[in-house]
């Protein structure tokens, strides 16, 4: 057990949709990175915060935005949900905002129809 | 931004000591080296992180040539649960883009 919580574990929607994913990171933990893993992309870095403030950006849609609360909880939108947003959104956390070691949470598993 | 190259799958035996090359021509001076595991349906869990020369830790060692362009995860007498895909990772010790690539796909078998 890593720590770090994510919720809902699984998820099944339509196309079109708008979810959200929810992130705690583990005690003491600032930053808060997101991550999609599917199956023909391997693992992608999507977006870090780092106490309450973006820090780093990576292939994250226009579709898709994050932020991370004052209690350091972070949440994942996805909106105008397609078939291929369908995947595994990881979330991980770590003490400070380099990127040092990361520690993940078990995933949410997103299945669009 | 750093780019890694490593195999795309290994098989090894129980009780062999495995090495996993990764290639990383375009490292900057500040960046680190960093390995992590995954297991399927997990989340990626961090092995071990260098900078230079040689690291060692209770599960793996990493090895560091001087100039730095690649990096070598040693796994000393694996075991079948160390089936998993191994990932290498160039990451400034500042915020950046993270980028994990496609791993090594490591096999072991009885």
């Amino acid at each position: 057990d890593s720590g770090v919580t994510q919720t809902p574990k699984h998820l099944i929607t339509a196309t079109g949709q708008r979810v959200t994913l929810r992130c705690s990171p583990r005690s003491g933990d600032l930053s808060v990175y997101w991550y999609q893993q599917s199956l023909d992309q391997g693992l992608q870095f999507l977006i870090q915060y780092y106490n309450g403030e973006e820090r780093a950006k990576g292939n994250i849609l226009e579709r898709f935005s994050a932020q991370q609360f004052p209690d350091l909880h972070s949440e994942l939108n996805l909106s105008s949900l397609e078939l291929g947003d369908s995947a595994l959104y990881f979330c991980a956390s770590s003490v400070a905002g380099d990127h040092n070691e990361q520690f993940f949470g078990p995933g949410t598993r997103l299945t669009v129809l | 931004l750093a780019k890694t190259t490593q195999p795309i799958s290994m098989d090894s035996y129980e009780g062999q000591e495995v090495n996993i090359t990764c290639s990383h021509n375009n490292i900057a001076t500040n960046d680190y080296i960093t390995w992590y595991q995954q297991f399927p349906s997990q989340g990626p869990r961090f092995i071990i992180q260098g900078y230079k020369t040689k690291v060692t830790n209770e599960v793996a060692s990493l090895f560091i040539p001087a100039d730095r362009k690649s990096s070598t995860l040693s796994l000393p007498r694996v075991s079948l649960s160390d089936t998993a895909v191994y990932y290498c990772l160039v990451v400034m010790n500042r915020d950046d883009k993270i980028i994990f690539g496609k791993g090594t796909r490591l096999h072991i078998l009885p």
